[in-house]
């Protein structure tokens, strides 16, 4: 069963941020928080993760609060290609996805 | 080499059809799974493998049989399937089964059953 709860969907503008939240209110000390995103006609691709410290990479930074029970994806600068149904999953690799955030970036 | 690649694209097979979806990767993966995904719904996990042996059954019907010949490929054999079994079967990889592995994922043969 998915853990976690997300906005059914966020606009954005190309070019700005975008921030997507996560809660995960029951998460245990050994559990990830995981974000895969899926863009139309293609399978899911990781996007980021982390276990309790903020994470960087190429696509996105992961904030997780202090206690851990919400974190907030962060697209620096959304593009076109961006447009995707984000998941937030809580757990481990076992992946339970939940319904995910469907985001749409306006040109 | 970073893909999963899945064979066929699309398949449609009718109820009494045998039937088998095929994935592979070399990325010396050693855990590799398959989900399934209805339209507009999230991907289900279905099965794990790690090292070639059989390590999660998500109470699948016995109509799916998985199989895993070796560390790069995984299949998943079909027999008849119910209509109800039309989804895109998503096949992943990743290095193991630990807390923070990452999965890669091909992008699914679409599954069509008449």
């Amino acid at each position: 069963d998915a853990k976690t709860t997300q906005p059914n969907s966020m606009e954005s503008n190309e070019e700005e941020p975008v921030h997507l939240p996560c809660n995960h209110s029951t998460i245990s000390g050994t559990d990830y928080i995981h974000w895969y995103r899926q863009l139309p006609s293609q399978g899911p691709e990781y996007v980021i993760h982390g276990l309790t410290s903020n994470v960087n990479n190429r696509m996105a930074s992961l904030a997780i609060a202090e206690d851990r029970k919400s974190s907030t994806l962060i697209l620096h600068r959304a593009t076109l290609r961006d447009a995707a149904v984000y998941y937030c999953i809580q757990g481990d690799y076992k992946l339970s996805f939940g319904a995910g955030t469907t985001v749409t970036v306006r040109a | 080499d970073t893909e999963v690649t899945q064979t066929p694209k699309h398949l449609v097979m009718g109820m009494t059809n045998k039937k088998s979806l095929k994935c592979e990767q070399h990325m010396g993966h050693r855990a590799m799974y398959w989900y399934k995904q209805k339209a507009k719904k999230p991907p289900e996990l279905m099965f794990v493998y790690s090292y070639e042996k059989l390590s999660i059954n998500e109470s699948v019907p016995s109509r799916f049989s998985p199989e895993c010949p070796n560390s790069s490929l995984l299949n998943l054999h079909l027999h008849a399937l119910q209509p109800e079994d039309s989804a895109l079967y998503l096949c992943a990889s990743s290095q193991a089964v630990f807390g923070g592995a990452t999965l890669s994922f091909g992008s699914g043969t679409q599954l069509s059953v008449l």
